[in-house]
């Protein structure tokens, strides 16, 4: 099956800086890649989201970026905010094709931004 | 339109006891998914459903049931509860009209077991 790998397992910047947070994905039939934050007790939330034929997305202050070929992908964080910190995840999955759209997700990165 | 519903917030269970969580949905989403988060690690699926009717395996089923008699509603089911299962508990829901939706993930559960 599926395996994420995520990169860092934490993260702290300054307010201001930009943060940076890398994946891996092992089956090469993924070709989908949200990314969700969860701030402290409350539900995972989508920010953003990338399909395999995409190389880069961006969202005001977020961007996703994605290599097919080295099966990795990246959520960049500009001018990060206080309210930035969270536990952020990215995950794979397959859609299409009579895909039944199962996510695997990384282990998270707890982002901490300093005033 | 509340999304994902997940009763009870709460629960402290004692070895041996059973329970149902619950999870409904007002979205008529076919698609939806149990997952269970320990801390420091990411969500793991324990079971799914495609629809009304189809239930399936995820990755940690083992210690767990669920149904899905109506598109709403998805119960998972903690027959005989083990310490290991001190967790906290998400069930989301998705579309199958479109590729490029989201789940949509209910409040959790967060489930002692002592």
């Amino acid at each position: 099956g599926e395996n994420v790998e995520q990169h860092p397992s934490t993260l702290s910047v300054q307010e201001g800086d930009s943060a940076v947070i890398k994946c891996t994905y092992s089956d090469s039939a993924s070709n989908y890649f949200p990314w969700y934050k969860q701030e402290l007790g409350k539900r995972p939330q989508l920010i953003i989201d990338i399909r395999s034929n995409v190389g880069e997305k961006k969202d005001q202050r977020i961007a996703v970026t994605l290599n097919k070929t080295a099966k990795h992908f990246s959520l960049h964080i500009t001018e990060t905010q206080p309210e930035d910190s969270a536990v952020y995840f990215c995950a794979a999955s397959i859609v299409g094709g009579g895909s039944n759209y199962k996510l695997t997700f990384g282990k998270g990165t707890l982002l901490t931004v300093n005033p | 339109n509340a999304g994902v519903t997940q009763t009870p917030k709460f629960r402290i269970l004692k070895i041996g006891q059973s329970m149902t969580l619950q999870c409904t949905q007002d979205m008529n989403h076919n698609y939806m998914y149990w997952y269970r988060q320990d801390p420091g690690m990411g969500l793991k699926l324990i079971y799914y459903s495609v629809g009304a009717g189809i239930t399936d395996k995820g990755e940690v089923p083992n210690g767990y049931n669920v149904s899905r008699s109506t598109t709403e509603d998805f119960p998972l089911r903690l027959e005989l509860a083990a310490p290991s299962q001190t967790s906290v508990y998400f069930c989301a829901s998705r579309t199958a009209d479109k590729l490029n939706q989201p789940q949509h993930f209910g409040d959790g559960t967060r489930l002692s077991i002592l």
